[in-house]
């Protein structure tokens, strides 16, 4: 299995424009995790899935903010419009079950400018 | 939410000392599970305590739980140049899912 797969590894984008991240989990995962990490604050939980539906966006800063996740193997994060506030490593998780520890991605390290 | 709080911020040792990370937490926990970042990659996980355990060991790794201080500690003996990493604990809680991270003990192994 190739692992979770996140793109692009790199994104510089100017304030206003639309940021779309992607991830793809690992086959036969149910549940998919999207999580912000800054030096200032941590990681953060933004949002996750399970079977598909979201459960908890909570941590989504704010509207700016979108996730879905329309089958199985494809989410996407999206910032519009996005603001130099927003730049982060943006990390996708997934596993399946209640057991065991979470696969993270490589990150998308977002630069907004 | 974070949750989880590691103790120290950093570590610097020599390879072959062992490396001592600790973790407080603040609500009931499902399990609490230790994960690796190695600069500029994504987390990897190195294992998972339940909450009905007190001690669990992989390789070099040994993790405790104490639930009723709400704390946990990550040894690794002997360590190696590649041990240098950040080190991440997290914690579930009861019918949830998602993991609170801490903000992690940065490990420097120097040979």
């Amino acid at each position: 299995d190739a692992g979770v797969i996140q793109s692009p590894r790199h994104e510089v984008t100017e304030m206003g424009q639309e940021v779309t991240l992607r991830c793809k989990p690992i086959s036969g995962h149910n549940s998919l995790f999207w999580y912000r990490q800054t030096m200032m604050r941590g990681l953060e939980l933004l949002i996750y899935f399970n079977n598909n539906v979201p459960i908890d966006d909570s941590g989504m800063p704010e509207d700016r903010f979108s996730a879905k996740m329309p089958n199985a193997s494809f989410s996407t994060l999206k910032i519009q419009p996005s603001e130099p506030r927003d730049s982060a490593v943006y990390f996708c998780a997934s596993f399946f079950g209640n057991r065991g520890g979470y696969t993270f991605g490589s990150g998308t390290r977002l630069t907004v400018v | 939410s974070q949750q989880g709080e590691e103790d120290p911020q950093a570590l610097s040792i020599q390879e072959g000392e062992n490396a001592t990370m600790n973790c407080s937490y603040k609500t009931s926990i499902n399990n609490l599970q230790w994960y690796r970042q190695n600069s500029g990659r994504g987390l990897v996980h190195l294992i998972l305590i339940r909450s009905n355990e007190r001690e669990k060991h992989s390789g070099r790794l040994r993790v405790t739980l104490d639930t009723s201080k709400k704390s946990s500690s990550l040894l690794i003996t002997a360590s190696r140049a590649a041990d240098t990493a950040s080190y991440f604990c997290a914690t579930d809680e009861p019918g949830g899912y998602a993991l609170n991270f801490g903000k992690g003990t940065s490990l420097l192994v120097t040979p």
